[in-house]
């Protein structure tokens, strides 16, 4: 089945700063690569989401790249802001069905 | 639009015994998945009902179980419960139809003692 790797499990930044959070994916028929973020207490939500016909997708300070053929995507946050701080989990889609396979999570921490 | 709800919102459960949960989807969504959460393995996939049909399932003993109703609401059921059944378990709704956004409902939080 497919086996999802997520790094790092922590990051620390200051406000301002970029984070870059890195996946990679065990299975070439996945097709759907979404991040969610949890923050404590509260259920995950996506925050964007990129489908395997696209190589990188944008929504204002969050971008997410896919590369295939290397079978891996990331999360880019730019001028990391406080309200950042929070678990983020990639997932990849396999077989194109509902079923997601996560990461194991990347807590985020952005200092003011 | 209701979001996805998830009942009881927390549970105390002695080992042995066994516990059902319910997810209510948003409306029109026919698809819900299940998914245990802890903090040493993530959120890790129990299984998926496509209008009321299992359709795919993850690596979990038969003890996990469950069910999906006409009306898209899905139930999953933990019996002979053990301590390391003690996790968030979350589900998520989507339309089903190919890859499209999973909402999660709040999770139930089981604790087995």
């Amino acid at each position: 089945g497919e086996n999802v790797e997520q790094h790092p499990s922590t990051l620390s930044v200051q406000e301002g700063d970029s984070a870059v959070i890195k996946c990679t994916y065990s299975d070439s028929a996945s097709n759907y690569f979404p991040w969610y973020k949890q923050e404590l207490g509260k259920r995950p939500q996506l925050i964007i989401d990129i489908r395997s016909n696209v190589g990188e997708k944008k929504d204002q300070r969050i971008a997410v790249t896919l590369n295939k053929t290397a079978k891996h995507f990331s999360l880019h946050i730019t001028e990391t802001q406080p309200e950042d701080s929070a678990v983020y989990f990639c997932a990849a889609s396999t077989r194109g069905y509902s079923t997601l396979t996560f990461g194991k999570g990347t807590m985020l921490l952005v200092s003011p | 639009k209701a979001g996805v709800t998830q009942t009881p919102r927390y549970l105390i459960k002695t080992r042995g015994q066994q516990v059902t949960l319910s997810c209510s989807p948003i409306s029109g969504h026919r698809s819900v998945s299940w998914y245990q959460q802890t903090p040493g393995q993530g959120l890790q996939f129990l299984f998926e009902y496509f209008s009321e049909t299992q359709r795919n399932k993850g690596n979990f003993p038969g003890r996990f179980s469950g069910r999906q109703f006409s009306n898209s609401r899905s139930e999953m059921n933990v019996s002979t419960l053990e301590l390391g059944d003690s996790a968030l378990y979350l589900c998520a709704s989507s339309e089903g139809t190919g890859a499209t956004e999973a909402f999660f409902g709040q999770g139930t939080r089981l604790t087995v003692v």
